[in-house]
């Protein structure tokens, strides 16, 4: 199956600032490639498919990119609300895979 | 909008069969791939499996010989049996729905459950 890997494991930053998170994948999964985040008490949201493509209902301020085996989900500019733990999902390839995540938390 | 209400026991004996139901509200389960995931401590989120709405079916590797899923679209829901179960299936069950944009779909999921605990534990 496909290895995803986030780094770093927790990110400290204040809001305001701009933070860039990593996935890496064990084998090239092509633009199959989605973000998520998940607050303490819910489910995952949905933030960007295809790599690159923001869901629906998700600000300009989540931005993806990547393709191959290395992603990059950067926020602009960290609202309060964005806090949370951060996840990468393959859809390259079955099984489905995620990543371990990456927590964002205030600095 | 549609949402999604998993259901079933909490508490599971070891060895015996874990079996949940989600229930699908506010539209039809067809022409969607409906999933399980769950999520543990232990091992982060899992992808168990998803099943299409006419019944075809797709499992995870690792749990294959002991998954089996199942939909009733006369009930709008979609139900997961997971046989044999030890502690480490104790976990946040979820159900959620295949992402669909302007009639493309992707295997992502844009509408999930709120999660029903299982522990599994004599």
């Amino acid at each position: 199956e496909v290895v995803m890997t986030q780094s770093p494991a927790t990110l400290s930053v204040s809001p305001g600032e701009r933070a860039t998170l990593s996935c890496s994948a064990s084998q090239s999964v092509r633009n199959n490639l989605a973000w998520y985040h998940q607050k303490p008490g819910q489910a995952p949201r949905l933030l960007i498919y295809g790599a690159s493509a923001r869901a629906t209902g998700i600000p300009p301020r989540f931005s993806g990119s990547g393709s191959g085996t290395e992603f990059t989900l950067t926020i602009s500019s960290l609202q309060s609300e964005d806090f949370a733990v951060y996840y990468c999902q393959q859809y390259n390839d079955w099984p489905l895979t995620f990543g371990g995540g990456t927590k964002v938390e205030i600095k | 909008q549609v949402q999604l209400q998993e259901s079933g026991p909490g508490l599971v004996k070891p060895s015996e069969t874990l079996s949940l139901t989600c229930s699908v509200s506010g539209g039809s389960i067809g022409k969607y791939y409906w999933t399980w995931i769950r999520q543990s401590p232990g091992k982060g989120l899992e992808w168990i499996g998803y099943i299409y709405y006419s019944g075809g079916a797709n499992y995870n590797p690792s749990l294959k010989s002991r998954v089996t899923m199942s939909v009733d679209t006369s009930k709008n829901r979609f139900s997961l049996r997971l046989s044999a179960v030890t502690a480490a299936d104790t976990a946040l069950y979820y159900c959620a729905r295949q992402f669909e944009k302007d009639g493309d779909f992707f295997d992502v999921f844009d509408i999930w459950g709120q999660g029903t605990m299982v522990t599994v534990s004599s």
